[in-house]
């Protein structure tokens, strides 16, 4: 069945770089999504790739992905305080999430 | 963006009771409504898929009976726990998907839901 596995926490300094990695099994998989839940709120989606992609930039966000692995990854520079936030990769048209990576920003 | 709401935001009830839960897609029709729950420090889990006009798909393990879907319209979606227990206390997050090139969906803030 589908699965998503992601590492449950990451430590980063304020103003480094934060990268966050994903595995996926379905590899027939359209869209690939990055959501960010801020404590007490809900998701809201970051960026999402195509499946026919290799990487995607938005400002700090960079997505990378490694079809033939089935690895995505979330880089955030200059990681700043707002970041600290859990993040979750999600795969599929019915969206199936990871457990998520919790973010902590390191003063 | 597109605006999904739910309602009650919070909600606390006895054991045996049910519970009703609203999600509505406020500027946009939303064919497909999705029913998560989230329990404390986890990610979230997909209970099930809801079609306007159509039964809900549940997944494996989502007892369909307890949690009862009803998407009557192009913008409401309900979810009703039936006969709540303790354990069914959680926090239940509806999303609608825009059929748009990338099927985003757009979540809900959220019902937590605390069963005494």
């Amino acid at each position: 069945g589908e699965d998503v596995e992601q590492s449950l926490f990451l430590s980063v300094r304020e103003g480094d770089s934060s990268v966050i990695n994903c595995t996926y099994t379905d590899s027939s998989s359209t869209y690939l999504y990055w959501y960010k839940q801020e404590p007490g709120a809900g998701l809201q989606l970051l960026t999402y790739i195509f499946s026919n992609m290799d990487m995607k930039q938005d400002q700090r966000l960079t997505v990378l992905l490694n079809k033939k692995d089935k690895h995505l990854s979330l880089r955030i520079a200059d990681t700043q305080t707002g970041d600290s936030a859990i993040y979750f990769c999600a795969e599929g048209d019915k969206i199936i999430f990871g457990k998520g990576t919790r973010l902590h920003i390191l003063p | 963006g597109a605006v999904v709401s739910q309602h009650p935001s919070r909600v606390i009830c006895k054991s045996g009771t049910s519970v009703k839960i609203e999600c509505r897609s406020l500027d946009f029709q939303a064919t497909t409504m999705f029913w998560y729950r989230q329990f404390p420090k986890q990610s979230l889990m997909l209970m099930a898929t809801s079609n306007e006009g159509s039964k809900a798909t549940y997944e494996q393990g989502v007892e369909k009976d307890k949690f009862l879907i009803n998407h009557a319209s192009l913008t409401l979606s309900t979810l009703t726990v039936t006969s709540a227990h303790p354990e069914d206390s959680s926090f239940y997050i509806c999303s609608a998907q825009l059929a748009a090139t990338y099927n985003e969906q757009f979540f809900g803030p959220g019902t937590r839901l605390t069963v005494l």
